[in-house]
């Protein structure tokens, strides 16, 4: 069954730092596509980053990227230079195939930058 | 505006009210989907609309009444809830094209209670 697992609740970082954000998911499916978001306090679910299962290159976006290691089925998120407003819940998410809607999301790592 | 807009951020009501939560995108997207957070679980998926015909239930029950009257507008009418109802509700927008790629953009929630 599709499943993302997020073992980290929460995570220290000190500003200027890189982090890294765990995330492994169990598919049975060949065409997948992993994402990650961001929630600050806000509320708001705000898109970081998309990996696609046939990418051959780990996707970046600034100072996100995506180590994507498909054997291992896992998909960690590296923050880099970290900023006090990357302070935040991130969330790990995965979507199967084709004629699928349905986006389903890991637990979540509580992330907190500070000075 | 731009993005994914949702009112009112917050609301408080009876179990025996009825109110209506709003959705409302401008990024010309074909699909809007309703998610519910809860404090320490995973975002559940409640309903999916695609070009305004609901494509799917997710076993939700029925005092939540999604209603989508075009691509742009997505409402959850809520009567009779519980106080386990109380969460976070957000929107989201995609283009629709059912495929592991397609990227949902979400709103800023509404912060829901219910007494």
């Amino acid at each position: 069954a599709q499943k993302i697992t997020q073992t980290q609740p929460g995570m220290f970082v000190q500003e200027k730092e890189a982090v890294t954000l765990d995330c492994t998911y169990d598919t049975s499916d060949q065409s997948y596509g992993l994402f990650w978001y961001k929630q600050p306090s806000s509320g708001e679910m705000i898109f970081l980053i998309y990996q696609g299962s046939y990418d051959e290159q780990n996707a970046t976006e600034g100072r996100y990227s995506l180590n994507f290691q498909k054997a291992r089925k896992s998909a960690n998120l590296v923050i880099s230079a970290s900023q006090l407003g990357d302070s935040a819940m991130y969330f790990c998410a995965m979507r199967e195939g084709y004629n699928t809607d349905k986006l389903i999301f890991g637990t979540g790592t509580r992330l907190q930058v500070f000075p | 505006e731009t993005g994914v807009t949702q009112t009112p951020r917050h609301l408080v009501m009876g179990m025996t009210n009825k109110k209506s939560l709003k959705c409302e995108q401008h990024l010309g997207h074909n699909a809007m989907y309703w998610y519910k957070q809860s404090a320490k679980k995973p975002l559940e998926l409640m309903f999916v609309y695609s070009l305004e015909e609901r494509v799917e239930n997710n076993s939700v029950p029925s005092r939540f009444s999604p209603e989508c009257p075009n691509s742009s507008h997505l409402f959850l009418h809520l009567h009779t809830l519980q106080p386990e109802d109380s969460a976070l509700y957000l929107c989201a927008s995609s283009q629709g094209s059912s495929t592991s790629t397609d990227t949902q953009y979400f709103g800023p929630g509404t912060r829901l209670t219910v007494l």
